[in-house]
């Protein structure tokens, strides 16, 4: 089985501070880890992904996200927040067999203020 | 075309009424998932097609819902009798599976209220 979590169902932070969306995750085997974000009235974009390697990924828009293997996470940063930055951001995780489908949190709403 | 496209983009639709949502993948992508997302909530799995292996339907609600994929290409999912709780955004995605090429492409979705 496999499984996502999603601590925190809203993060609050002022523009300019620093950021990080929690997930910790579930999976047999080697997992392939992924950040969606979705903006209102907007399909899921893709942020970024961990398949292998540097355990320090860098996406889309200046976010990354560290993938901590005895921790099972891997959270999202993003060094200043931008208003702009407020959306749904959604992690999920797959196996690396390929014969499950993505798993996706619940997601959690990130709002940044002014 | 240059992305997951779907059809409609909304649905309206009586109880007990049959639907068929339309996903158009990315060319050349062999793995299609279909999702739904209820008002306010996380994206809930329902059927995923990967090559020619048989599909993972493990997340259907019900026998209610089906889903085909023709030629490996364009899927279909169709609710039968319709329901006031089916009401959702259907999402569906592509992949192009292999190595560091997995993540998915989604489509604006399908809303489908059910009045």
């Amino acid at each position: 089985a496999q499984s996502v979590a999603q601590p925190e169902d809203q993060v609050n932070v002022a523009e300019g501070n620093p950021l990080t969306v929690k997930c910790t995750y579930s999976v047999s085997g080697n997992p392939y880890l992924f950040w969606y974000v979705q903006y209102p009235n907007r399909g899921l974009q893709f942020l970024l992904k961990y398949i292998t390697g540097d355990n320090l990924v860098k996406g889309s828009y200046g976010f990354e996200a560290e993938f901590n293997k005895s921790q099972t996470s891997f959270h999202l940063k993003k060094p200043s927040a931008l208003v702009s930055d407020s959306a749904l951001y959604f992690c999920a995780v797959r196996d690396d067999t390929g014969r499950r489908a993505l798993t996706f949190g619940s997601g959690t709403r990130l709002q940044v203020q002014p | 075309g240059a992305g997951v496209s779907q059809s409609p983009s909304n649905k309206v639709t009586e109880k007990g009424k049959d639907v068929e949502l339309r996903c158009d993948p990315i060319s050349g992508h062999t793995a299609l998932y279909w999702y739904r997302q209820s008002l306010g909530q996380g994206l809930e799995f329902l059927i995923y097609f990967q090559g020619n292996s048989a599909p993972d339907k493990s997340g259907l609600p019900s026998d209610r819902f089906s889903a085909e994929r023709t030629g490996g290409s364009v899927s279909t999912l169709t609710i039968q009798r319709t329901q006031q709780e089916d009401s959702a955004v259907y999402l569906c995605a592509s992949s192009l599976e292999g190595w560091g090429n997995t993540e998915a492409f989604f489509g604006q979705g399908t809303r489908l209220t059910v009045v």
